[in-house]
């Protein structure tokens, strides 16, 4: 079946540091890959999403690449602010054009200092 | 445009009553809504699939009898817990989309079982 790993947070990064957040995953067939974020206390907000292969979505300074050869779909920011402070979770749909399930990893807790 | 509400955003019962959460897509038709539960610093756990007009398919584990789902209309869906309990306290998302891959979530319910 379809999985999402995330690596664990929390991470605790200082204002204006370098993000990354790694996301593999683990799919039959050409999933669409996602990312969203969640602040506290509310739902899920699409961050930015990819369709297929070496696709990058971007979005806010966020970026991440579809890579299908190492199944992976890393989150990165060159410049993270106090207000990036959330819940971030990778995901996938195994279908793409129509409804579908979506898995989504664990979730990793950014926090940003001043 | 592709706002979801819930409501209510906070609700406390006691035990042994029914709740019910409405989700609601403002602006849009959504032909498939999606049911989400989620712990305290955990993921989201899919419940359930609800389609406009039929009956929701329930994922492995999740009962169907407790976890009453409604899709009456393409703007509408409901979750009743039935005979709530403590350990039915959690955090409830809801989704939809209106036919294409992309979900969008609504701000969540939290239940307190009392």
């Amino acid at each position: 079946g379809n999985s999402v790993t995330q690596m664990e947070g929390p991470v605790t990064l200082s204002e204006e540091a370098f993000l990354t957040i790694n996301c593999t995953y683990t799919a039959t067939g050409y999933p669409s890959l996602f990312w969203y974020v969640q602040y506290p206390g509310e739902g899920l907000q699409l961050l930015l999403k990819a369709t297929k292969a070496d696709d990058k979505g971007s979005n806010k300074g966020f970026e991440a690449t579809y890579r299908k050869e190492t199944t992976s779909f890393h989150l990165e920011k060159g410049s993270v602010q106090v207000s990036d402070s959330a819940v971030y979770f990778c995901a996938l749909s195994d279908r793409t054009g129509t409804a579908s399930k979506l898995t989504f990893g664990t979730g990793t807790r950014l926090q940003v200092t001043l | 445009g592709a706002v979801v509400s819930q409501h209510p955003s906070r609700v406390i019962c006691k035990s042994g009553t029914s709740v019910k959460i409405e989700c609601r897509s403002l602006d849009f038709q959504a032909t498939t809504m999606f049911w989400y539960r989620q712990f305290p610093k955990q993921s989201l756990m899919l419940m359930a699939t609800s389609n406009e007009g039929s009956k929701a398919t329930y994922e492995q584990g999740v009962e169907k009898d407790k976890f009453l789902i409604n899709h009456a209309s393409l703007t509408l869906s409901t979750l009743t817990v039935t005979s709530a309990h403590p350990e039915d306290s959690s955090f409830y998302i809801c989704s939809a989309n209106g036919g294409v891959a992309e979900q969008y979530f609504g701000p969540g319910t939290r239940l307190t079982v009392t």
